[in-house]
């Protein structure tokens, strides 16, 4: 166990839908990663806060956006989705912005 | 840009054998590199880390990494492969300064199976 949480961890729903994913970092820990991982792109950085602010971001899309709230815990919405956006949405959690990341179990989404 | 390359989609071995995973980055700068192992179903786990210190680096499980600058290369290897090792393993590259903040980038990752 990473100490990382995240909810739900099976999404399904359908094209169009608008959908929240949420996570808990690490005690401690002040900045959070999102990645997605699927079949043909692997697994890629999406975007990164720190301490509640947007630090880095990745190949994210735009009907993707997400934030960090005061007690740190983060959510990543998804909109207008396709099917394309099938995947494995990981959440990872840092003391900082270079050290290890630790990662939370997953969020598996289908939409059909 | 920052990428990394794992040589070998698939590795099989057998049990007792020696476990050679290879992982070569491109980077203009001696990153951070990491190792991380995948259980079906599961989160990824920290194997190892590269920080700049030490360029023979121990992880969990037995598993080790050896960073070369020369070769840009940081692969994983364990004396004698378990039963247990079976998984899918990535390297995963962190960019130091500019705009990267600790992002990995992680190679296609490299599925060991382990037979008796």
């Amino acid at each position: 166990d990473s100490g990382v949480t995240q909810t739900p961890k099976h999404l399904i729903t359908a094209t169009g839908q608008r959908v929240t994913l949420r996570c808990s970092p690490r005690s401690g820990d002040l900045s959070v990663y999102w990645y997605q991982q699927s079949l043909d792109q692997g697994l890629q950085f999406l975007i990164q806060y720190y301490n509640g602010e947007e630090r880095a971001k990745g190949n994210i899309l735009e009907r993707f956006s997400a934030q960090q709230f005061p007690d740190l815990h983060s959510e990543l919405n998804l909109s207008s989705l396709e099917l394309g956006d099938s995947a494995l949405y990981f959440c990872a959690s840092s003391v900082g912005t270079y050290n290890e990341q630790f990662f939370g179990p997953g969020t598996r989404l289908t939409v059909l | 840009a920052q990428s990394v390359t794992q040589l070998g989609s698939h590795v099989s071995v057998s049990e007792g054998a020696l476990v050679l995973l290879r992982c070569n980055y491109s980077s203009s700068v001696p990153p951070y590199l990491f190792w991380y192992v995948q259980y079906p179903n599961q989160g990824l786990q920290l194997l190892l880390k590269y920080t700049s210190a030490a360029t023979l680096v121990k992880g969990i499980n037995g598993f080790e990494a050896e960073f070369k600058k020369s070769e840009t290369s940081f692969h994983l290897t364990k004396p004698s492969a378990h039963m247990s090792d079976a998984a899918e393993y990535f390297c995963a590259v962190s960019d130091l300064g500019g705009t990267s903040y600790g992002k990995l980038t992680f190679g296609q990752g490299t599925i060991l199976t382990v037979h008796p």
